[in-house]
């Protein structure tokens, strides 16, 4: 199993909603990844988590929240987030963090709509 | 600032012609290089990188790039494009002690029979 899973693959929210991002991964992997792609732009890095611990945060709003139950699965809990928190939300592994020679495994994303 | 460019926005190609995507980076040293490809509504996929030795680095689906130290580039190459490689494609790079990849505007390619 080489995939990197995320659910829901299309999310409409309001302001006011509370929601979650869910990315699994069976391979192994000890780094996981939460990017963040607007339309008709490089991915950005969120977040990093490295054998469950956070250990790259971009300056990201408190409305996004990580969390790494396991090593197999990374959440993303979205709150009252804005319109222009609209893009696709890219869920990535890869076999450990710390060694820039590892190949990045990315999910097919989250399309997400702020309304 | 480390930045990756690529300066081509869109490209059209017909199919069977040879297709050359350019990628230029700016870091204190030489990154690491890679360049992904991304379907509409996919996620990314990894075609190649390099990190030293031979500067020709063969990637999947029969694609190639070539590191240029003296020009700052790492531009990817195919002899021959398939309309199933219509897609968004992407130069990145990465330095230091983790997996912190910077990524390029891309260039979306388009294939025309």
């Amino acid at each position: 199993d080489t995939e990197v899973t995320q659910t829901p693959k299309h999310l409409v929210m309001g302001m006011t909603n509370k929601k979650s991002l869910k990315c699994e991964q069976h391979m192994g992997h000890r780094a996981m990844y939460w990017y963040k792609q607007k339309a008709k732009k490089p991915p950005e890095l969120m977040f990093v988590y490295s054998y469950e611990k956070l250990s790259i945060n971009e300056s990201v709003p408190s409305r996004f929240s990580p969390e790494c139950p396991n090593s197999s699965l990374l959440n993303l809990h979205l709150h009252a987030l804005q319109p222009e928190d609209s893009a696709l939300y890219l869920c990535a592994s890869s076999q450990s963090v710390g060694r820039v020679t590892e190949k990045l495994f990315f999910g097919s994303g989250t399309q997400l709509s702020v309304l | 600032a480390q930045s990756v460019t690529q300066p081509d926005i869109h490209i059209t190609v017909s199919e069977g012609a040879s297709l050359e995507l350019r990628c230029n980076y700016s870091y204190g040293a030489t990154p690491y290089l890679f360049w992904y490809v991304q379907s509409p509504g996919q996620g990314l996929q990894l075609l190649l990188k390099y990190f030293s030795g031979d500067t020709l680095v063969q990637g999947i689906k029969g694609f190639e790039a070539e590191f240029k130290r003296s020009q700052s580039s790492f531009n990817l190459r195919k002899p021959s494009v398939h309309w199933s490689d219509a897609a968004e494609y992407f130069c990145a790079a990465a330095s230091g002690g983790y997996q912190k990849v910077t990524f390029g505007i891309g260039t979306k390619l388009q294939v025309i029979p």
